[in-house]
């Protein structure tokens, strides 16, 4: 069965610490991307990449940072953790080309205190 | 970027079609519409995709209009488990690079 892992289902982390979130696929996919997910606002885009050491600024890039050192891993990093990025954390991953589905992750809980 | 709009809610009776509309007046001729659905708690689930045709896989059918401006997926006998956020999605092309741009979705809830 093809997997999207996510490290952590839920987190809770201080005002102005280092946040790493982590996601890994088992499905050999080029491309990755981090989503967050707010009420009322759906699902917004703000990093994808699409090849090792690659990476694309989505929609919402601005207090986050990321990281593809490997083609199944790809890290979400919250430089100095700040409440308005208390979300829901959704990765997910695909191959390239128009016509494919993606996958995703079952998600990670950010509450940030 | 192409934009979708749904319904913000819908309600189905269990074991009736459950019709959930898009639109994607903007759409370009080469970009796919797609559906994801979300379960609470749990992360999107893709359905189907199209470009032209109606499309029908196991877990639903896809309408898509001749000029392309609007979409209605079909759940044929909506179950109780079919409750959840769906997404019609149109996929943006960057650069040759096509990237999903989520909308906010409907709520469907298929009741008793």
């Amino acid at each position: 069965d093809v997997k999207v892992t996510q490290s952590s289902r839920y987190l809770v982390k201080r005002t102005g610490e280092k946040v790493f979130l982590e996601c890994v696929q088992d499905m050999d996919h080029e491309n990755m991307f981090w989503y967050r997910q707010d009420p009322g606002l759906g699902l917004r885009l703000i990093y994808f990449s699409y090849d090792v050491k690659m990476k694309e600024k989505g929609d919402i890039p601005e207090g986050y940072s990321v990281s593809r050192e490997k083609k199944e891993r790809f890290s979400l990093i919250l430089e100095s953790a700040s409440t308005n990025q208390t979300s829901m954390y959704l990765c997910a991953s695909s191959l390239p080309g128009a016509i494919t589905e993606a996958f995703f992750g079952q998600g990670t809980r950010l509450t940030v205190v | 970027d192409a934009k979708t709009t749904q319904p913000t809610s819908m309600d189905c009776a269990e074991g009736r079609a459950a019709n959930l509309p898009c639109n994607h007046s903007t759409i370009s001729g080469n970009e796919y519409v797609y559906w994801y659905r979300q379960i609470h708690s749990q992360g999107p689930q893709y359905i189907i995709h199209g470009l032209k045709n109606n499309e029908t896989n196991e877990m639903a059918s896809l309408i898509i209009t001749e000029d392309r401006k609007s979409s209605t997926l079909i759940l044929p006998h909506a179950t109780l488990r079919d409750t959840a956020v769906y997404y019609c999605i149109v996929r943006v092309d960057w650069e040759g690079f096509q990237k999903l741009v989520f909308g906010t979705g409907t709520r469907l809830l298929v009741s008793p």
